[in-house]
């Protein structure tokens, strides 16, 4: 099993382009996550889902769309880019939805914005 | 709301040595807390957590972690260092809302030999 699966690794972005970062999983998980690390702010969510078709604002939305088609599929898009959303985007996974199920979590994606 | 704080960004500690990292809570229900680990250029991986079991929680890499409610506070330890466990530690706490997290803002881990 690959788990949970980001693309791409690096991508550097003029202002005002647009991109989509994949995720994939294969541990059939319906609760899907996206946040964003910036350096000594930890983890802020940015959207999420419980389920294919389904999918919420988390922390700080704004500026991206999500949406969910099928269980295994959650990518990220931004539309307009600014310097504001470089950041290391990380998407995860939980199967159940306790409070205390472990989240998974893919290796990141590196978004320069110039 | 829930929410953590950790205690210092940066930690570093000589081989061998014992190993403290801090982690406060704030919760207005029962909390559940996790310990995460982050090597360079690597995704988060779950150490160890608590779900309101056992107040001491034993996790990989001989980590462990003790619940303190009338601290609220949940520190992770190591006994003695070794070189790999330089990293990122992440503490967080499990939402009401979302079935997110709420994280700290890290701690670097670094060992020196």
């Amino acid at each position: 099993n690959a788990g949970v699966t980001q693309t791409p690794k690096f991508r550097i972005l003029k202002i005002g382009q647009s991109m989509t970062l994949q995720c994939a999983q294969d541990m059939n998980h319906n609760y899907m996550y996206w946040y964003r690390q910036d350096p000594g702010m930890g983890l802020k969510l940015i959207y999420y889902s419980v389920g294919a078709g389904i999918t919420d604002k988390g922390e700080v939305p704004n500026g991206y769309n999500v949406s969910r088609s099928t269980t295994e599929d959650f990518p990220l898009r931004l539309e307009l880019a600014a310097p504001s959303q470089t950041s290391v985007y990380f998407c995860a996974t939980k199967g159940a939805s306790g409070r205390s199920d472990t989240q998974y979590f893919g290796p990141g994606t590196r978004l320069t914005v110039l | 709301a829930q929410s953590v704080t950790q205690l210092g960004s940066h930690v570093s500690v000589s081989e061998g040595a014992l190993v403290l990292l801090r982690c406060n809570y704030s919760s207005s229900v029962p909390p559940y807390l996790f310990w995460y680990v982050q090597y360079p250029n690597q995704g988060l991986q779950l150490l160890l957590k608590y779900t309101s079991a056992a107040t001491l929680v034993k996790g990989i890499n001989g980590f462990e972690a003790e619940f303190k409610k009338s601290e609220t506070s949940f520190h992770l330890t190591k006994p003695s260092a070794h070189m790999s466990d330089a990293a990122e530690y992440f503490c967080a706490v499990s939402a009401m809302s979302n079935n997110d997290m709420r994280f700290g803002a890290g701690t670097r881990l670094t060992v020196k030999p």
